[in-house]
């Protein structure tokens, strides 16, 4: 079945640093979402991307989906210690159930 | 407005016994799917139902199994449990039911199987 491989399973980063986690689809995906859940919290929507090549911005965050729609990833500028958790990449299959990555989980060291 | 709601939060069962989680959706929301979430598996999708009808399901024993009642609220059982059924299980519920957008997620409820 449709798989959604997320890497890398884990970073830890010194305050300020940058972090990218990546999704990649051996498949063309109709879409793909962002979603963040906080230690002990339940993930939470944080994009859709939709168009090839797509770029959006929320703040520090940048999420890019690549030009064949089959890799995506996030991008934080300057973490801070708020920026901990597991963010998820999400990707709806040919069936229309949602497929999640392993996720990326993200510590920040003060 | 209200978010997903799950019941129960937190419960301990033993090995063999069977457990019947529920969650209510956001009101006006028809469609709620099912997540098993572990440390080593991340998020496994269990089923989706809409408007009382199961539209998709995952790759799980027939042990799980689920339903939605007319008023949206669904209900999730997982019979002759196994320790490895330990796990949070969140509901998500999502606006528009035909085109997978975004999921709202409850805070889940955590079974611990001795």
């Amino acid at each position: 079945g449709q798989q959604v491989m997320q890497i890398p399973q884990y970073q830890h980063v010194q305050e300020g640093e940058d972090f990218t986690t990546y999704c990649n689809s051996s498949t063309t995906l109709s879409n793909i979402q962002w979603y963040k859940q906080r230690p002990g919290g339940h993930p939470v929507f944080l994009i859709q991307l939709v168009k090839s090549g797509e770029v959006k911005k929320q703040k520090r965050l940048t999420f890019q989906f690549g030009e064949a729609k089959k890799n995506s990833s996030l991008h934080i500028t300057a973490t801070q210690t708020t920026d901990v958790g597991t963010y998820f990449c999400a990707a709806a299959s040919n069936t229309g159930k949602l497929i999640f990555g392993q996720g990326t989980t993200l510590q920040v060291k003060p | 407005k209200a978010g997903v709601t799950q019941t129960p939060r937190y419960l301990i069962k033993t090995r063999g016994q069977q457990v019947t989680l529920s969650c209510s959706p956001i009101s006006g929301h028809r469609s709620v799917s099912w997540y098993q979430q572990t440390p080593g598996q991340g998020l496994q999708f269990l089923f989706e139902y809409f408007s009382e009808t199961q539209r998709n399901k995952g790759n799980f024993p027939g042990r799980f199994s689920g339903r939605q009642f007319s008023n949206s609220r669904s209900e999730m059982n997982v019979s002759t449990l196994e320790l490895g059924d330990s796990a949070l299980y969140l509901c998500a519920s999502v606006g528009r039911g035909t085109v997978p957008g975004e999921l709202f997620f409850g805070e889940g409820s955590r079974l611990t199987v001795l």
